[in-house]
Parts: C-alpha cells; sequence; structure tokens
C-alpha cells in the first residue's frame, strides 16, 4: 500500500462546477498535511496546509479526518485556471511524503 | 526575490558521462532535498540533507550523490547515469517550517 494515495483522476468539469478530492495516508502518526498545486512542466507550490478544524481560503476548503486518515480539497466555483494537478503532502517528523497527483481539468 | 534556483533546466546526456545538477536557495533555509518525478508514481525524494555537512538517503538514492559545503547549496551527483535516470528533477528547500519551496525542475534525458 502506498503511503499516500490520492484519488486516481483525472476530473474533467465545466467551469463554476464543484470538485473534490480525496487523499488517504498509512501512518496515524503523520503530523500535518498539505496541498500544492503543480501546473504543467512546472515545479509545485503550496496551495493551502489543512488543520484539523479544516480551514478555507476563498474557494478552496481543505478537510482532515484523523480517525479515517484522509484529507480532502473542495473546490467551488472551478475557474479555468484551476486547471492543475493537485498533490496531496503528509508529513511525519519532517519526512514529507507526496501523492501521485490528481489531474483537474475545467472546461469552457 | 526568495527562490531555489537550478541548472540546468534541459539536460540531454549519454550514459555513464558523469553529470552535475546545481541547486542553490537564497532563504537560509536548513532543510535541502532532491526528488524526482516520473508519471505515476509522484515525488520520491532521492536525498536530503537537514543543515551543512548532514546529508541522509531518501527512498531512491541509489545512483545518486549528493553533497552539502555550504548552507545555500546543495547539489545532485549522478556519477554514472543510466536511462533509468531519465526523469524530472526538483530540487525543495525550507526552514524548520514546513512550507516547501521547489526549483523550477530540471528535465534530464539519458539515452
Amino acid at each position: 500500500r502506498k503511503e499516500v494515495e490520492q484519488d486516481p483522476g483525472p476530473f474533467n468539469v465545466p467551469e463554476g462546477a464543484t470538485v473534490a478530492f480525496n487523499c488517504t495516508y498509512s501512518n496515524s502518526a503523520s503530523q500535518s498535511f498539505f496541498w500544492y498545486r503543480q501546473d504543467c512542466r512546472k515545479e509545485p507550490k503550496l496551495l493551502m496546509s489543512v488543520y484539523s478544524s479544516g480551514n478555507e481560503d476563498g474557494r478552496f476548503t481543505a478537510q482532515l479526518n484523523r480517525a479515517s486518515q484522509y484529507i480532502s480539497l473542495l473546490i467551488r466555483d472551478s475557474k479555468l485556471s484551476d486547471s492543475a494537478t493537485y498533490l496531496c503532502v503528509v508529513n511525519f517528523y519532517n519526512d514529507m511524503r507526496f501523492g501521485a497527483g490528481t489531474r483537474l481539468t475545467v472546461k469552457p | 526575490e526568495a527562490q531555489v534556483t537550478q541548472n540546468p533546466r534541459y539536460l540531454i546526456t549519454v550514459t555513464g558521462k558523469k553529470l552535475t545538477v546545481t541547486c542553490s536557495q537564497n532563504m537560509n533555509h536548513e532543510y535541502m532535498s532532491w526528488y524526482r518525478q516520473d508519471p505515476g508514481l509522484g515525488l520520491r525524494q532521492i536525498y536530503y540533507s537537514m543543515n551543512v555537512e548532514v546529508t541522509d538517503k531518501g527512498d531512491v538514492p541509489e545512483g545518486y550523490k549528493v553533497s552539502r559545503k555550504e548552507k545555500r547549496n546543495f547539489p545532485l551527483i549522478l556519477e554514472s547515469p543510466s536511462p533509468n535516470q531519465t526523469s524530472l528533477y526538483f530540487c525543495a528547500s525550507r526552514s524548520s517550517g514546513e512550507t516547501q519551496y521547489f526549483g523550477p525542475g530540471t528535465r534530464l534525458l539519458v539515452l
């Protein structure tokens, strides 16, 4: 079993749609969690951290469920510019583990 | 501007010809890492360094070497590249906080 697993994707959605990605992790002692965004042929960049109580940044909402060991990312009112690959990242004592990523394409 | 730089950005080489990919950060970060990214496998850590002269193996260290003689630089060395090292390579750095900053990537093709 992979340490960090994400929805296989790809997700193809129309503009304005709401889309959700899930990510599961195997190490129950993991300490911190993140979502990164990666555009085609570019480096990953931090989208948002994921806090235990859940957190929101504009159209993006991240949730953490420690009991079930998964995190989620919800994107509301999708824009064309949201098209990218979204990487789930789990940290355990400075050992950061990346999921393989989920590709999102938002179409007009 | 805070950044991580890598050079070269693109490289085509032949099996067995030693190469070095440089990485430099200007944020005074303690932690630096090298990753390779392959389709369907995500980012896999090759080596990491927690500070000057402190390096350790990641998940896929075979065929690679690193050094950390200065805080800002963390070069990746392929002593004898092979075709299975064809990949997209990213250098990253962070402070004791957790946000990782990635370099722009190096696309390597080994023939």
